[in-house]
């Protein structure tokens, strides 16, 4: 089993409707993110956690909110979607004092 | 503002050749530099992360060096094979300490031809 899930690995939606992407992590890391990446570009940060309690806005965070339900758990959340948040989202996580990310297989959403 | 650039986008190989991958950063300021491997359909993968205070890391054919007087940094793959075809992703972090927010070029997409 993958250490870092994503779900869903694929979702069409149509603009204006609210839709949620998981991320769970079997590693025990208390930091958990949300990139997402635009064909022809790196990955941007969207949000970001270091604990529970502790949730912070990345690069490019309008648009999008976050729930950390427990360390495991990380989800992102699109309240309107609109087209230009096609993309492909990746969840990821590091350990405290370690600078290595391990990332989720990725979501490509799509919204019509 | 930090950028990071990486050229080519694109590049095709024939098996067993050398072939090294440039990255580009404007700002030196950088805590670390990592490159990663990219396959569709799945993940990223850490190849070699660089410490602002080193010069290069070396992982089996892989060899990564890092200038950041001058904001470069080089992938070298040798002996190149089939199984390297993958977009390799190059990200700096910035200081004062490691935070796992990374900033990434776009990418430079490998062919291995057989």
């Amino acid at each position: 089993d993958a250490d870092v899930t994503q779900t869903p690995r694929n979702r069409i939606t149509k603009t204006g409707k609210r839709i949620m992407l998981e991320c769970s992590q079997t590693k025990g890391h208390d930091r958990m993110y949300w990139y997402r990446q635009d064909p022809g570009l790196g990955l941007r940060l969207i949000y970001y956690s270091f604990d529970v309690k502790d949730i912070n806005k990345g690069e490019i965070s309008d648009g999008y909110s976050v729930s950390r339900q427990a360390q495991a758990k990380f989800s992102l959340s699109l309240e309107s979607a609109i087209p230009n948040q096609t993309a492909l989202y990746f969840c990821a996580t590091s350990d405290i004092g370690s600078e290595k990310l391990f990332f989720g297989s990725g979501t490509q959403l799509s919204v019509l | 503002k930090q950028e990071v650039t990486q050229i080519p986008a694109a590049l095709s190989v024939p098996e067993g050749e050398n072939l090294v991958l440039n990255c580009s950063f404007t700002d030196s300021a950088i805590y670390n530099l990592q490159w990663f491997r990219q396959d569709p359909g799945k993940g990223l993968t850490s190849l070699l992360l660089i410490q602002s205070s080193q010069r290069e890391q070396t992982s089996g054919r892989l060899n990564a060096s890092l200038d950041k007087s001058s904001g470069r940094s080089t992938l070298y793959i040798a002996a190149s094979q089939p199984g390297d075809s993958a977009t390799y992703l190059c990200a700096v972090t910035k200081p004062p300490s490691n935070t796992g927010k990374l900033i990434f070029g776009q990418g430079t997409t490998l062919q291995v031809k057989p």
